[in-house]
C-alpha cells in the first residue's frame, strides 16, 4: 500500500522567510497529493492541492510542487506570518470512488516574530 | 449548512465499555471516512465508506466497527475500549471529484 514520508517533523523559522516542507510517496499510482493545516485543537483543513498530471499550483503565498519521477511533492510558504504557525500534513491518493488518502505525519511549524 | 458534525466532543471510557462515535455531513457526500490522530503519527485512517451501502477496512480496523446508516451519516462503534484506543477521532466525507475531504471537529476519547 501506500506510505507517505514528511520531513521535517518541526521547523522554525523567522517572520517573513520562507518554509519548505517536503513529503515523499511510494504508490505510483497515485495521482491527488493535498496538503492541509491543523491549528491546535481543531480539525484539519485544506489549504492546497495538486493532481498528477500539474508540476506546480500556486495560491497566493502558498505553492506546491510534484515530481512524478522522483515520487516527491513539497510545500512552499512564502512571507511567513505568526498565523502560519501550525501543523502541516501532506497525503497521498488514487482519487476516485473512496478516495482513501495516505497522510504523513506532520511538520510542526512554527514562525517566531 | 452545518457542514460535518460528530458527537461527543469528549468522552471517557473505563477499559471494556463500548460506545459509538456519531458523525453525520449535509453535503450530499457520497463516501464518508473515521480517521484517529495520534502524536506524531499523522492521521490513520480507520473505516470508510465510498458509496451509501458499503464500507471497508483502513489502515488500523482492529478493535472498531462501522456502520454507513444512510448517505448523511456514518457511526464508528468501539465494541471493548482499550487504552491503545486513546486518541482523537475525525469523521471525513468527500464527492468523488473534487476531491476535497471536510472534517468534523474531533471527538477526543480517553480509555483509563
Amino acid at each position: 500500500g501506500e506510505n507517505v514520508e514528511q520531513h521535517p517533523s518541526t521547523l522554525s523559522v523567522q517572520e517573513g522567510d520562507s518554509a519548505v516542507i517536503k513529503c515523499t510517496y511510494s504508490d505510483s499510482a497515485s495521482n491527488y497529493f493535498p496538503w492541509y493545516k491543523q491549528e491546535l485543537g481543531k480539525r484539519p483543513q485544506l489549504i492546497i492541492d495538486i493532481r498528477s498530471n500539474v508540476g506546480e499550483k500556486k495560491d497566493q503565498r502558498i505553492a506546491v510542487t510534484l515530481n512524478k519521477t522522483a515520487k516527491h511533492f513539497s510545500l512552499h510558504i512564502t512571507e511567513t506570518q505568526p498565523e502560519d504557525s501550525a501543523v502541516y500534513f501532506c497525503a497521498a491518493s488514487r482519487g476516485g470512488g473512496g478516495n482513501k488518502l495516505v497522510f504523513g505525519a506532520g511538520t510542526i511549524l512554527r514562525v517566531k516574530s | 449548512n452545518a457542514g460535518v458534525t460528530q458527537t461527543p466532543k469528549f468522552q471517557v471510557l473505563k477499559t471494556g465499555q463500548s460506545m459509538t462515535l456519531q458523525c453525520a455531513q449535509d453535503m450530499n457526500h457520497n463516501s464518508m471516512y473515521w480517521y484517529r490522530q495520534d502524536p506524531g503519527m499523522g492521521l490513520r485512517l480507520i473505516y470508510y465508506s465510498a458509496s451509501e451501502g458499503t464500507t471497508d477496512k483502513g489502515e488500523v480496523p482492529n478493535g472498531y466497527n462501522v456502520s454507513r446508516l444512510n448517505k448523511r451519516e456514518f457511526s464508528l462503534r468501539l465494541e471493548s475500549a482499550a487504552p491503545s484506543q486513546t486518541s482523537v477521532y475525525f469523521c471525513a466525507s468527500t464527492t468523488s471529484s473534487p476531491y476535497e475531504q471536510y472534517f468534523g471537529p474531533g471527538t477526543r476519547l480517553t480509555v483509563t
